[in-house]
């Protein structure tokens, strides 16, 4: 098993539809990020969960809505997308705050390639 | 507000050579981290090396080391001996460890594409 998996690796969606994208990570970390990465812009923080709850929302619009049932799994459930929604949405685990020693570093999943028509 | 500044959209290197990325980096916080992560074509990011604004020394991790001057808040890249693999988006990032806030927060650069010529 790697690290952090994500599905689907590819997503094409229509503006109406609903879809989830899952992140699954077997690092035994305590936090869960997602990021996106569009075109020509650097890769931007949507969400952290640290222990299971949500502590950071970068004001992302309400049509991605996160869960992260337990500390192994992150969803993110996306509905009625617009096209400038179409990135990379890259997963991420961390134990956090770091171990003593640690660097705490990102360990980050191969991502979800998004398109919305 | 932090921000991570990488100038260099793309750079080439010739196979077995060394190569510099720039990274610059502008807070007004004392305490924070440094980190330069590798992104191939499979979209998977890889991290390369860290370091702390309190680090004494500038990190070394194999092939990767960084030049860190904290005068002038720049945190280069030097990749030696350059290898076809290395090909690949590199991206400079930075997080902050104010109390209470996720270290796992990072602010990242525009990122730099390098490209190995055999």
């Amino acid at each position: 098993e790697t690290g952090v998996t994500q599905t689907p690796r590819h997503l094409v969606m229509g503006m109406t539809n609903k879809k989830s994208l899952k992140c699954e990570q077997h690092l035994g970390h305590n936090a869960m990020y997602w990021y996106k990465q569009s075109a020509k812009k650097p890769l931007e923080l949507m969400f952290v969960y640290s222990l299971e709850e949500r502590v950071e929302n970068n004001s992302v619009p309400s049509r991605f809505s996160p869960e992260c049932p337990n500390s192994s799994h992150l969803f993110l459930h996306l509905h009625t997308l617009q096209p400038e929604d179409s990135a990379l949405y890259l997963c991420a685990s961390s134990q956090d705050p770091p171990l003593a020693g640690v660097t705490g570093e990102l360990f980050f999943g191969e991502g979800s390639r998004l398109t919305v028509l | 507000a932090q921000k991570i500044t990488q100038t260099q959209p793309g750079m080439f290197v010739q196979e077995k050579e060394a190569v510099t990325l720039d990274c610059t980096y502008d807070t007004s916080d004392q305490s924070y981290g440094l980190f330069w992560y590798k992104q191939p074509s499979s979209g998977e990011m890889i991290f390369l090396i860290y370091q702390g604004s309190y680090d004494e020394q500038n990190a070394t991790e194999g092939r990767y080391s960084l030049n860190f001057q904290k005068a002038r808040k720049s945190a280069n890249l030097v990749i030696s001996a350059s290898q076809l693999g290395d090909s690949a988006m590199y991206f400079c990032a930075m997080t902050l460890f104010a109390g209470g806030t996720s270290y796992g927060k990072l602010t990242f650069g525009q990122g730099t594409i390098l490209t190995v010529h055999p």
